[in-house]
Parts: C-alpha cells; sequence; structure tokens
C-alpha cells in the first residue's frame, strides 16, 4: 500500500458526459501528478499540481482539468469524453515539487479505471 | 526529444536471473527509476539510481546504468513466479517530470 488513495475504483460512463477522478496523496506530500495509461498510449503524464498550484504540464487535452485543494486532494476533471479517453488514470504524489539535485520519489496510487461506451 | 525504450516481453524459468533493458534519450535526467506492475494494481516503486552511479544493487536487484549509451538495465536474481509483472523504466528529464517506457512484461515459468 502506497499510501496514496483514488476513488472511484472503476467508472463507467457514455460519451460526452463529464466525470470526476480524485485523489489522496500520501501524508507530507505536497505535490500531486495525474497520469493516463492506455493501451495504445502506454503511461503518459498529464499534470502536476504542488501546494495547490499548477507546476507542470504534459500531454493533457483541454477537455481535460485539474485542481489541487487546500487539503492537498486533487481531483481530475474529464469532460465531453470519447470512446478513446478509456484508461487506466493513475495519481501520484510526492515530498516536494521535484526540485532538482532530489530523487522525490513518485508513489502512485491503484488507479482508477474509466470505461467510455 | 524525451523518449524511454524498452523491449516488450521477457520469459525466464524459475530461479533464473532476468535481465530487463531500457534506453532513454535525455542525457539531463537526473535520477532513473524502476517500477513494477501488477495485474489490476498501480505502479510500486522498485528502486531508482542517480545519474552518477554505475550501479546499485538491493537485495535481489542490481540496477546498472551506462550514462554513456544511455542504457539502463535491471536484474532480478533467483527470479520466482511473484516476479511476474510489467517492469517500467522511467526517467526524470525535468523536476517532476517522469517519462516512463511502454513496459517489459516479464513471465516467470515455474
Amino acid at each position: 500500500d502506497s499510501g496514496v488513495t483514488q476513488t472511484p475504483k472503476h467508472l463507467i460512463t457514455a460519451t460526452g458526459q463529464r466525470v470526476t477522478l480524485r485523489c489522496s496523496p500520501r501524508s507530507g506530500d505536497l505535490s500531486v501528478y495525474w497520469y493516463q495509461q492506455s493501451l495504445d498510449q502506454g503511461l503518459q503524464f498529464l499534470i502536476q499540481y504542488y501546494n495547490g498550484e499548477e507546476r507542470a504540464k504534459g500531454n493533457i487535452l483541454e477537455r481535460f482539468s485539474a485542481q489541487q485543494f487546500p487539503d492537498l486532494h486533487s481531483e481530475l476533471n474529464l469532460s465531453s469524453l470519447e470512446l478513446g479517453d478509456s484508461a487506466l488514470y493513475f495519481c501520484a504524489s510526492s515530498q516536494t515539487g521535484g526540485t532538482s539535485g532530489v530523487a522525490d520519489t513518485q508513489y502512485f496510487g491503484p488507479g482508477t479505471r474509466l470505461t467510455v461506451l | 526529444g524525451e523518449d524511454v525504450e524498452q523491449s516488450l516481453f521477457l520469459s525466464v524459468r524459475e530461479g533464473d536471473s532476468s535481465v530487463i533493458n531500457c534506453t532513454y534519450t535525455d542525457s539531463s535526467s537526473t535520477y532513473l527509476y524502476w517500477y513494477k506492475q501488477e495485474p489490476g494494481a498501480g505502479l510500486q516503486l522498485l528502486t531508482y539510481i542517480f545519474s552518477n552511479m554505475d550501479m546499485k544493487q538491493d537485495q535481489r536487484l542490481t540496477v546498472l546504468l551506462n550514462k554513456k549509451d544511455k542504457h539502463l538495465s535491471l536484474r532480478i536474481a533467483d527470479t520466482q513466479t511473484g516476479d511476474s509483472a510489467i517492469y517500467f523504466c522511467a526517467e526524470k528529464p525535468a523536476p517532476g517530470k517522469l517519462i516512463f517506457g511502454q513496459g517489459t512484461t516479464l513471465q516467470v515459468k515455474p
């Protein structure tokens, strides 16, 4: 158990809908990262938040957005869902924002499996 | 550019050593990581190595880094059936940013 929790575990929805995925980081971790894992794209970094602020952006679509709240939990919002958005969505957390020179290991949650029908 | 390449599949017999290879492109990566993913589960950190090291050993795991060739390997000694999983190599080219390979599926035959 990494200490990172994600809800829900599974989500089934229809095209065009909007969903919210939730993540609680490990106690004491300030950074939250979101990743998408699909068969064709592999594991892709989407976005990072550090202490409530966006720190880095990866291959995140404009239909997707995220935020980190004062209690440090994070939500990933996916809207206008398409079939191709079906994937496993992982949240990870780390102690710092990834300052150069330190390992700042990312610990992953169990993931949310999203199925868009 | 940032790219991490791994072979997709490796099959070994129980008790043998497994060697999973990875190549990366960004020479500025300060840390390189190995993660393990079991079916239906998240990614579990196995180990990491700082870019100025050649080798790191942790119980049955040995990581070798050839920085000149940008080649990373993970050796698992005395491989067990419980080691069957997908193994991901990742480079860290910038603070907070991890680039993952496609993952190597390790099959351990009894």
